[in-house]
């Protein structure tokens, strides 16, 4: 059972714009600024927001992130076939005094 | 190359010991914490604890505390994990990355860098 919560599965067609969405408590979301990261098994993890809304180099401006209480939310825009992952929501969370991840979403681009 | 090198898979039986390392090029580890983090077979990510390679400091998940041992060499920029007695159940995706941490309110904690992996099989 991850500490933050995300919806297992999101689909779309190419492009459209899909939102997932992260919910999680005070200790967590409700303090501390969210991150998320894009995941294809058995490859690296790749950051694709930091601070809820930072694009690191090199991230197209088709991801976008935002936060509002105890949720956060990823946004992405003009849905390409290739962004079909498992995308990841983590947090810092002063109970643990460390990161924690949502369970994560499957994006399948139909 | 700023990269974080994994070996790609081992295989063990329960109760053996195992070191999986993760070597950094292109930074130096002093500079940053180093994380790790577990994926088991059909689940997601999960943190397990990070170290300070400047000085040692760990901190550590309540869920991994005692059952691994992290550290570091300097002198070949590498971190390590260490198990002294596998289970079963330590089957899964082990990653390593470079981690930003600056303590708030609001804390800002990300991992900026990842290793490709390690698959760690346990059975017997």
């Amino acid at each position: 059972q991850s500490v933050l919560t995300q919806p297992p599965s999101v689909s779309g067609t190419p492009g459209q714009r899909i939102t997932i969405s992260c919910s999680g408590s005070h200790s967590n979301i409700g303090t501390n600024t969210v991150n998320w990261y894009r995941h294809l098994p058995g490859m690296a993890p790749k950051l694709l927001i930091h601070s809820d809304n930072q694009r690191p180099s090199g991230v197209p401006d088709r991801f976008s992130g935002s936060r509002s209480g105890t949720s956060a939310s990823l946004a992405i825009s003009g849905l390409q076939s290739e962004d079909g992952a498992d995308y990841y929501c983590a947090a810092w969370d002063d109970s643990l005094t460390g990161p924690v991840f949502g369970g994560g979403t499957k994006l399948a681009v139909l | 190359e700023v990269q974080l090198e994994q070996a790609g898979e081992e295989a063990k039986k329960p109760g053996e010991s195992l070191k999986i390392s993760c070597q950094a090029s292109g930074f130096t580890l002093t500079d940053f914490w180093i994380g790790w983090v577990r994926q088991k077979p059909g689940e997601g990510l999960e943190w397990m604890g990070s170290i300070y390679p400047e000085d040692s400091d760990t901190r550590e998940s309540p869920s991994f505390q005692g059952q691994v041992t992290m550290s570091v060499d300097l002198s070949i920029n590498t971190a390590y994990l260490q198990w002294s007695s596998l289970k079963a159940s330590d089957t899964a995706f082990y990653y390593c990355a470079r981690e930003i941490v600056e303590l708030g309110p609001p804390a800002l904690n990300w991992f900026d860098l990842w290793g490709q992996g390690t698959r760690l099989t346990v059975s017997s």
